[in-house]
């Protein structure tokens, strides 16, 4: 199983100052067609987790341009250029490129 | 819209079994694999199984082999999800997703969650 790892478990942001969360795979995630199935969700609190980003820097319908997502290979980043209050909750990376589908084990982005 | 609608908070006892519902409005749930994904309190969230659009053929995390079957009523636009031999591991918030487009990786739409408790 490819075993996805995130760091930091928890990132203390100032409201307006940008922040960033890494992703790092066991395995690369491009599959044979060259696709990379990297996607990055948010959680809050008693919600189910609402997709942000696609194949690795593709925005979601209604996400704010404040994120963004980049990477390849092995190593990605999800950034928020200005964090917001609402931006609060736990960030997971998500690979499908190979089953089974496998989850970081979540940071938790919360305001100084 | 694309939405999907899940059944209510289930209690167990162990080695039990539970059937939990995902009902699908706004698309027809034949023409997108559904996929069950389930939560365990403050963890990360854990895919357990598929089944494809089209045909009705499943996979499932090894682990749940032998215990889940993921199903679905074309008629009711609505996925299954059965679990047997419940133990209190089991107790969990269980949802359904569907992907954005077909081939896009990513879980899109998620049901709301389904609490389900395993204890004696």
């Amino acid at each position: 199983d490819i075993v996805m790892t995130q760091t930091p478990f928890s990132s203390p942001v100032t409201l307006g100052q940008p922040a960033s969360i890494s992703c790092r795979s066991s395995q690369s995630l491009v599959d044979s067609d060259g696709d990379t199935s990297l996607s990055w969700l948010q959680q809050r609190p008693g919600q189910p987790p609402r997709l942000l980003m696609y194949k690795v820097s593709k925005r979601f319908s209604g996400v704010p341009d404040r994120f963004s997502g980049s990477g390849a290979g092995t190593d990605f980043t999800l950034k928020i250029s200005r964090v917001e209050a609402e931006d609060v909750g736990v960030y997971f990376c998500m690979q499908a490129t190979q089953f089974p589908i496998t989850f970081g084990q979540g940071t938790r982005l919360e305001i100084k | 819209q694309v939405q999907l609608v899940q059944s209510g908070t289930e209690v167990r006892k162990p080695g039990a079994s539970v059937r939990l519902s995902c009902k699908a409005s706004g698309y027809t749930i034949t023409t997108y694999p559904i996929h069950w994904v389930r939560q365990a309190p403050g963890q990360s969230p854990e895919w357990m199984g598929r089944i494809n659009a089209g045909t009705t053929n499943t996979k499932y995390l090894p682990k749940f082999q032998g215990r889940v079957t993921i199903s679905r009523e074309a008629s009711t636009n609505t996925a299954y999800m059965d679990l047997t031999g419940l133990q209190s591991e089991d107790t969990a918030v269980y949802f359904c997703a569907r992907g954005y487009i077909m081939n896009s990786g990513a879980f899109a739409y998620w049901g709301q969650g389904t609490l389900l408790i395993v204890s004696s």
